[in-house]
This record gives C-alpha cells, structure tokens and sequence, in this order.
C-alpha cells in the first residue's frame, strides 16, 4: 500500500515549451501534496505545498508563475513547468501525506527527469 | 534556518561489513528526524525515524539514535547485505510545520 505514482517518469522538452508532470496517490487520498527539486549530488529542495482544492504555498525563491501547481483532488496533483528552459532541467519528486496519517508521514514518487533543450 | 548534513559518499563495503552513515543537524526547537532509503527506480521510502532526544528508530536491522547533545543521528547497521545498495538521506521535520529538509544523500555500494 501507500504508493505514489508521477508520470512520466523521464521528458526531454524545447526550450519555452511547457512540461506537466503528475504525481498521483494510488491507494489512498492525500490532503497534501508536496513537490521536491534535485539537483545532481543535492539534497531535496522543497519547492512548494499543496492542500486539495486550495491554492499552493510556495518557498522562497520558487516563482510560482513558473512552476504551477494544481491539486484538484484528493488523488492527484500536476506541477506545470511553463516557459521552459534549460536551467529548469532537474529531477522533479513529489510526495502525499495521506489524509489520515500523521503530519510526519509523507510517501514518495519514483521523480520525474526534466531536460530541457 | 533547518539544515541536514551528512558525510560525503559515495560508501562501498564489503558484505556483512559494519555501515555507519554520519548525520547531524541544525534545527530550531526540536524536529523530528528520519532516515529514508531510495532504491534504484524507485521513490524514497521511509527506513526509520525518532521524534525526541534519546529515541532510537530502527528497521530492517538499521538503527539510529536521537543524539540532541550533538545533534546527530547517525545510521548503523551490523552486517550489510547487497540488497543494502542504494542512496541513504538523512531529514528533519520541523514541528511547526512539518516541512521536511534533507541532507544531500550518500551512496551505498555492497559488493558480494
């Protein structure tokens, strides 16, 4: 149980071309979603949370008008990387915290690798 | 702000070697901490976590020990295995809003 699934796994994408990446909670409703950025041999960085049918709070120094974020439902949230360009190429994860699980239980995506030409 | 570090990697040992992967942490009040293990292919999983001083987490023969006088929470397994092979991250979770923030990972490399 508590699988989180993102598609697609891996896109190559022209520069100003927009990308979106979903992330879905197979086996359970999550409340919350998060989206992490990795960079080769870097930690995690959290870019922003979402909570079903509101908007996303993003950190510091994430643009949201750059990167989109969407969680129309209690199974699925779709990050949208408009505008591409090749700095934006990265490893992008997301994770779900079930509804009924504690604050501390988040469940991972396998990530999805963004290169942008 | 929060932070994690961890020891640079990448590891490679033997099997049924001893594993210690380094880990400390800077936090304001007192986080919950956790290590978590990615296999090739696959998401991140929660291996073990603590969520106060002195707590000790332990799964699948990993164990590690909430140390808040140093800070540390470092992860050690008597006798690894090949399947052990993957990437190791150390997290915290601030309490006052259950954000987590990762160290940068290590490798784990067990040769037969």
């Amino acid at each position: 149980g508590a699988v989180v699934s993102q598609h697609p796994s891996r896109v190559i994408c022209k520069s100003g071309t927009s990308v979106k990446i979903e992330c879905r909670s197979l086996d359970f409703q999550a409340t919350t979603m998060f989206w992490y950025r990795q960079f080769p041999k870097q930690s995690l960085m959290l870019m922003a949370t979402s909570n079903e049918g509101s908007k996303a709070t993003y950190e510091q120094g994430v643009e949201k008008d750059k990167f989109l974020i969407n969680h129309a439902s209690l199974t699925l949230s779709t990050l949208t990387v408009t505008s591409a360009h090749p700095e934006d190429s990265s490893f992008y994860i997301c994770s779900a915290r079930p509804a009924s699980g504690g604050l501390d239980t988040q469940y991972f995506g396998p990530g999805t690798r963004l290169t942008v030409l | 702000g929060n932070s994690v570090t961890q020891m640079e990697g990448p590891v490679t040992l033997s099997e049924e070697a001893f594993l210690t992967i380094n880990c400390t942490y800077t936090a304001t009040g007192y986080p919950s901490l956790f290590w978590y293990v990615q296999y090739p292919g696959e998401g991140l999983q929660l291996l073990l976590k603590a969520t106060k001083a002195d707590d000790k987490g332990s799964n699948k023969g990993f164990e590690a020990t909430y140390r808040k006088e140093t800070t540390s929470f470092h992860l050690e397994k008597g006798s690894v295995q090949v399947s052990d092979s993957a990437v190791y991250f150390c997290a915290l979770s601030d309490r006052a809003n259950s954000k987590l923030t990762f160290g940068k990972g290590i490798t784990l490399s067990v040769r037969p």
